[in-house]
């Protein structure tokens, strides 16, 4: 168990709908990560928020946003959803702000599939 | 942009036999870390290199830096069936604040 939670741990929804994934970082950790992973493209990053704030973007599409609240937890919001957005989906989170420095302890995950 | 590129994508090998995976960055990189997957889990942070050439050992897993710091290696001796899963080596995107993985080299031990 890596301390980091995600929920929910599996979501089924239709095309063109919005969900929204939580994730809450181990206890002490300020950094908190979002990847998407699927078969063929590997764990894409898709932002890191450092204690609220935004610290860097990757491959995140203008459909999905993101925000880390107060008390350190993270949502993912994804919207207008399609098939292919159906993926595992990771949070990660580490004590610092450097994403390289520190190692990252991966949540459980949650598994979205669009129909 | 910035690659890393993990080669073999999938290796087959008889438990005892050793396994090899090498990471390969279009760019250098200030450090490199290695995680592992097993089948339905998430990632799990292994080791973390960071000087020019470094080796590091756990146990029967060695690590290595290469001098240029743009490829790194994961060998495994005489592997066991607990080694089964994704072997996933990650390095900073030019800035410290993104990181890329490689696609992963998917190890799978015939008993």
């Amino acid at each position: 168990d890596s301390g980091v939670t995600q929920t929910p741990k599996h979501l089924i929804t239709a095309t063109g709908q919005r969900v929204t994934l939580r994730c809450s970082p181990r206890s002490g950790d300020l950094s908190v990560y979002w990847y998407q992973q699927s078969l063929d493209q590997g764990l894409q990053f898709l932002i890191h928020y450092y204690n609220g704030e935004e610290r860097a973007k990757g491959n995140i599409l203008e459909r999905f946003s993101a925000q880390q609240f107060p008390d350190l937890h993270s949502e993912l919001n994804l919207s207008s959803l399609e098939l292919g957005d159906s993926a595992l989906y990771f949070c990660a989170s580490s004590v610092g702000a450097s994403v390289s420095s520190y190692e990252q302890y991966f949540g459980p995950g949650t598994r979205l599939t669009v129909t | 942009g910035q690659q890393v590129m993990q080669i073999p994508q999938y290796q087959h090998v008889q438990e005892g036999e050793d396994f090899t995976t090498y990471c390969n960055s279009s760019t250098t990189l200030s450090n490199i870390q290695w995680y592992k997957q097993r089948p339905g889990g998430h990632p799990v942070f292994l080791i973390q290199l960071v000087k020019s050439g470094e080796v590091k050992k756990q146990k029967r897993l060695t690590f290595q830096f290469g001098e240029a710091k743009k490829n790194s290696s994961l060998h495994i001796t005489a592997t066991q069936t607990t080694d089964v899963g994704t072997y996933f080596c990650a390095g900073p995107e030019n800035r410290d604040d993104k990181i890329i993985f490689g696609k992963g080299t998917r190890l799978h031990i015939l008993p």
